[in-house]
């Protein structure tokens, strides 16, 4: 299993350009998760969903689109690119119910946004 | 609110030197506890998860533990490898968001 992917690895871009984050997991997993991590502030949680089809807000969405249209993949989307936005971001996944729903995340992708 | 705090913030331990470090959190409900290690350019690394008071984990030389109010996650005899940073995270019940607390930096000095 590849577990979680992500690309790219890292992208620059100016402010006002738009761009879309990919994430793919192969473990089956309902629950995929989007956060940002930033210096001093932790993992920060902008959109999830638990399934095809649904999504949620975390605490960080203003910018951010997704969408869910398999169960494999949970792009991101940032509609409008600002110098507020340069960070890593990583994708996890984990089952949404059970016993067990710890998340795993992918490599990440660092983004700079000049 | 939901709210998790990590101490310290970094920690400088001689190898062999056996610590703790914090996990403090507020939840109305807690649903799970989990660590994480990360280390520099990486995802996080799940580490455990603990689900209710009195728990305890074990995996190598690291042990978590969990109380109502807290979790500690152990480190015995560690090794320079071990060097990282250890996030904690909670999930709170009828809820499917999981907060971080911002992590430990720990250096472990041959």
């Amino acid at each position: 299993n590849a577990g979680v992917t992500q690309t790219p690895k890292f992208q620059v871009l100016k402010t006002g350009q738009s761009m879309t984050l990919q994430c793919a997991q192969d473990m089956n997993h309902e629950y995929m998760s989007w956060y940002r991590q930033d210096p001093g502030m932790g993992l920060r949680l902008i959109h999830y969903s638990v399934g095809a089809g649904i999504t949620d807000q975390g605490e960080v969405p203003n910018g951010y689109n997704v969408s869910r249209s398999t169960t494999e993949d949970f792009p991101l989307r940032l509609l409008s690119a600002a110098p507020s936005q340069t960070s890593v971001y990583f994708c996890a996944s984990s089952l949404a119910g059970g016993t067990t729903y710890e998340q795993y995340f992918g490599p990440g992708t660092r983004l700079t946004v000049t | 609110e939901d709210q998790v705090t990590q101490s310290p913030e970094a920690l400088r331990l001689q190898e062999g030197e056996s610590s703790s470090l914090n996990c403090s959190y507020t939840v109305s409900g807690l649903r799970g506890l989990f660590w994480y290690r990360q280390d520099p350019g990486k995802g996080p690394e799940f580490l455990f998860t603990l689900y209710s008071a009195g728990e305890e984990k074990e995996k190598e030389r690291l042990k978590a533990t969990l109380t109502k109010k807290e979790s500690f996650l152990h480190i015995t005899a560690p090794k320079p490898e071990d060097s990282a940073t250890y996030l904690c995270a909670v999930r709170a019940s009828g809820t499917y968001k999981y907060i971080f607390g911002t992590g430990t930096r720990l250096k472990v000095l041959a």
